[in-house]
Parts: structure tokens; C-alpha cells; sequence
């Protein structure tokens, strides 16, 4: 199993630029997430899924979208990028519950400018 | 709302030390769970271990120990005779009960704790 795959690893955008960070898991899992690290404040939660078709927000949520069509995917879009969404961003699946161990990927180290 | 405060930012040691990291959370649930994570310095992040709210047994796996205290509304992470490879950024975390019972299960992490071990 490839586990939690995340494409790509590092990206530059100009300011109001879109994109789609991409999030793929080969391990059926229903939970997944995505989760912003940025330096002193931790992971914070920005958007989540609990199967395929059904996406909530978490606590960070504003500037991006989500969607969940296939259990394995769930990408993450930038709608009109910002010097402040530059972070690290993971992606993470568990099996059944949100309460359950989360698989991360590798990350994807985004830069604004 | 849920809250997990890891009042250490930094932490440096010198090898064989034993170090405590510590972990003090806020919930109104009455099911919750309680994680550890590490992220080395490589960047990924590696999950240790997982608490119901209903055990509070403590927990060791060799090196690793945890204290899991309700009354204190503490999870506390031991480390004893660190060794380099141990430095690190070490995450604590907590999911709140089940979505069926009106729980939200979200993961919600505490800024972490940067150890430093050196030789």
C-alpha cells in the first residue's frame, strides 16, 4: 500500500492564483482530513470528511473548498491564494471514525508570494 | 470547545535524560480520545499512541511512557534515557466523541513541544 499520497510536494503562487493540493489514500478508508501546520501554532483543521459525498468544515476553513466524489480522494482547493494561506499542509485518513489513528501524507509545502 | 495546551515550546536535554512532556486538555465530552504524535525533523508525522477516555491505565512501550490522569485533565508523555534520534517536535491531540452521539470527532492538536536531545 502506498498509504496517504500528496502531489505535489512544494508550490509557488502569486497572490490570487488557484489551485488543488491533491489527497489520495489506498487504504478504504471513510475519515479524511486536511490540516494546516504552520510555525507555533501546531495543526489546525481546515476542512474534513467522514465518507464520500459528506465534507464539514473545521477550524480553519475560509479561503479553501473541498470535496469528496471517491473514498480514496478528497483534494483541497485554494480558490484566490494569499501570502497568509503559505504553510505546510497535510492530508490524513483513518479507518472508520475521525477517532481513530490518522495516516498523514508526506505534506505540501506551500508559498505564497 | 476542545482545547489542548502543551505549555512547553522547547525542551533540550542531553542524552540519557529522562524528560516529561506535558499535555493538559479541555473537553465538555464525556468520550474523547487522546493521541501522541512525533514529527522528526525529516517532516512527517508519526502517530504513538491512542487513549479512550474511559482508561486511565498508564502506558509503556520501551523508552515510552504515558500518564493519562482525568482529574487533572492531563496526558503526559515520558521519555526515559533519551537518546538523539528521540529530538523532535512532539504533538498532543484530541478527538471528541462519536458523530452518532453528537460528537464532532474532530483532531484538534496542541502547538507542540520541540525536544532537542543532544549527545
Amino acid at each position: 500500500n502506498a498509504g496517504v499520497t500528496q502531489t505535489p510536494k512544494f508550490q509557488v503562487l502569486k497572490t490570487g492564483q488557484s489551485m488543488t493540493l491533491q489527497c489520495a489514500q489506498d487504504m478504504n478508508h471513510e475519515y479524511m482530513s486536511w490540516y494546516r501546520q504552520d510555525p507555533g501554532m501546531g495543526l489546525r483543521l481546515i476542512h474534513y470528511s467522514v465518507g464520500a459525498g459528506i465534507t464539514d468544515q473545521g477550524e480553519v476553513p475560509n479561503g479553501y473548498n473541498v470535496s469528496r466524489s471517491t473514498t480514496e480522494d478528497f483534494p483541497l482547493r485554494l480558490l484566490s491564494a494569499a501570502p497568509s494561506q503559505t504553510s505546510v499542509y497535510f492530508c490524513a485518513s483513518s479507518y472508520g471514525q475521525g477517532l481513530n489513528e490518522q495516516y498523514f501524507g508526506p505534506g505540501t509545502r506551500l508559498t505564497v508570494t | 470547545a476542545q482545547k489542548v495546551t502543551q505549555a512547553q515550546t522547547e525542551i533540550s536535554v542531553v542524552e540519557k535524560e529522562d524528560v516529561t512532556l506535558d499535555c493538559v486538555y479541555e473537553t465538555r465530552d464525556t468520550t474523547y480520545y487522546l493521541f501522541w504524535y512525533k514529527q522528526p525533523p525529516s517532516g512527517e508525522l508519526v502517530f504513538l499512541i491512542r487513549r479512550n477516555s474511559f482508561d486511565e491505565q498508564n502506558e509503556i512501550s520501551g523508552r515510552y511512557s504515558w500518564n493519562f490522569q482525568k482529574s487533572t485533565s492531563s496526558f503526559n508523555f515520558t521519555i526515559t534515557a533519551s537518546q538523539v534520534v528521540d529530538s523532535a517536535v512532539y504533538f498532543c491531540a484530541l478527538s471528541e466523541g462519536f458523530l452518532n452521539q453528537g460528537g464532532s470527532e474532530k483532531l484538534v492538536f496542541g502547538k507542540g513541544t520541540k525536544l532537542t536531545v543532544n549527545p
